[in-house]
């Protein structure tokens, strides 16, 4: 079974700090997302990858940057936290693009800026 | 502008009732359409996935259907399970390699007993 683990569950950051969430994907997968889901809002796109160390903004790139160095890692950087960046935050990986290729999810990060 | 839509926004049904939720969509070019059940503080997890040639496709007591002339899909669930109460999301993929994907909003289905 694929498998897409975000590092932390749960979080709780101040105001101004940085903040790193990490994602692996052990299926070799090309594509990796990272996306923010607010109630009555659905996922919202920040950022995706479509291989190491290519990167592409998404319909909501800004306060965040993401990294990808290795092809099983994708992270997502908030430079400096904001209150407004509290949220569930979801990874997920894909084989390249195609009619059949299924996204697999991680199982969040809950984030809280206080 | 490339929408998916899903109605209704929730939905509240006693146990082993059916249930069908529905996903009406404008992107174009279509790849393909996905459903995904979100459990409450998880990771979404595919259910079905269709391509225009499709247009049924079941996973146990899911069964999803497609019409690309209309651009509709329906989530048909038979018997519904306590286990069924969870968010339901349709997502469809944009473009000839399906790079794009458009999220709906989602239905949140009860089921109670």
């Amino acid at each position: 079974d694929v498998k897409v683990t975000q590092s932390s569950r749960y979080l709780v950051k101040r105001t101004g700090e940085k903040v790193f969430l990490e994602c692996v994907q052990d299926m070799d997968h090309e594509n990796m997302f990272w996306y923010r889901q607010d109630p009555g809002l659905g996922l919202r796109l920040i950022y995706f990858s479509y291989d190491v160390k290519m990167k592409e903004k998404g319909d909501i790139p800004e306060g965040y940057s993401v990294s990808r160095e290795k092809k099983e890692r994708f992270s997502l950087i908030l430079e400096s936290a904001s209150t407004n960046q509290t949220s569930m935050y979801l990874c997920a990986s894909r084989p390249l693009a195609g009619l059949g290729n299924t996204i697999y999810f991680g199982e969040g990060s809950w984030l809280t800026v206080v | 502008k490339n929408q998916v839509e899903q109605s209704p926004q929730s939905l509240i049904i006693l146990e082993g009732k059916n249930c069908t939720l529905q996903c009406n969509y404008t992107v174009s070019p279509f790849s393909n359409l996905r459903w995904y059940k979100q459990d409450t503080g998880r990771g979404p997890v595919s259910l079905t996935i269709m391509t225009f040639s499709e247009n049924t496709k079941s996973n146990g007591r899911y069964t999803a259907t497609l019409d690309a002339d209309t651009k509709q899909s329906s989530l048909h669930i038979t018997a519904s399970q306590l286990s069924d109460s969870a968010s339901y999301i349709c997502v469809v993929s944009e473009g000839q390699a399906g790079t794009a994907l458009i999220f709906g909003k989602g239905t949140t289905l009860s089921v109670s007993s």
